[in-house]
């Protein structure tokens, strides 16, 4: 079964505690992002990674960390220093096509955090 | 900075209507526009991807066209059920890869 999973579904954060969202996927894709979502908002890019051990910051990159050691896995953690956590996030990867564009993301299921 | 914008923020029709969401965007220089189904509390699908060469795609009930020089992409969905109830998002793609997206359309088909 291909596709992206994300771990947990919910996940709870203390003051001051740096937490870790998991994404990976098996659709051998080589970009991969994190997106927050806000109710009644849109989708915001937080970070983005084209290729293994590179990644590019989003819209909102403050208070959030990435890394891309495995071309099937971006993890991200949400710093103590993001004061407003609470939100949706959701994890996607696309593939490339011949002449060099990004095909249509593929999302996971999404972890909600909130915070204690 | 690509601004994205959706009308209305949401809708309710009886089963049976043709529905029509509204998608608009500032900038046309766009790779594409894409179409997302989300259902309460999960993750995105996608339903159409348009290429900026394009005008329009149809998958079943489904076409969206694409107006780049105005700035505006319609999705319909034919003969609505209630199971096409969600929230539906535009989303277009600038450089590389990066996805600008709109707060989307609720919609409520009722029965």
């Amino acid at each position: 079964d291909g596709g992206i999973t994300q771990s947990p579904k919910y996940l709870f954060r203390k003051e001051g505690q740096n937490v870790t969202l998991s994404c990976e996927q098996n659709l051998n894709h080589d970009a991969m992002y994190w997106y927050r979502q806000d109710p009644g908002q849109g989708l915001r890019l937080i970070y983005y990674s084209q290729i293994v051990n590179d990644f590019q910051k989003g819209d909102i990159a403050e208070g959030y960390s990435v890394s891309r050691e495995k071309k099937e896995s971006f993890p991200l953690t949400v710093t103590s220093a993001q004061k407003n956590p609470t939100a949706f996030y959701l994890c996607a990867s696309s593939s490339a096509d011949s002449g060099g564009n990004q095909e249509t993301q593929y999302f996971g299921p999404g972890t909600r955090l909130l915070v204690l | 900075k690509q601004e994205v914008t959706q009308i209305p923020a949401a809708l309710s029709v009886p089963e049976g209507e043709n529905l029509v969401l509204n998608c608009s965007f500032t900038d046309s220089a766009i790779y594409n526009l894409q179409w997302f189904r989300q259902d309460p509390g999960k993750g995105l699908t996608s339903l159409l991807l348009i290429q900026s060469s394009q005008r329009e795609q149809t998958s079943g009930r489904l076409n969206a066209s694409l107006d780049k020089s105005s700035g505006r992409s319609t999705l319909y969905i034919a003969a609505s059920q209630p199971g096409d109830s969600a929230t539906y998002l535009c989303a277009v793609m600038g450089s590389w890869g990066k996805l600008q997206f709109g707060a989307g359309t609720q919609v409520v088909v009722t029965p």
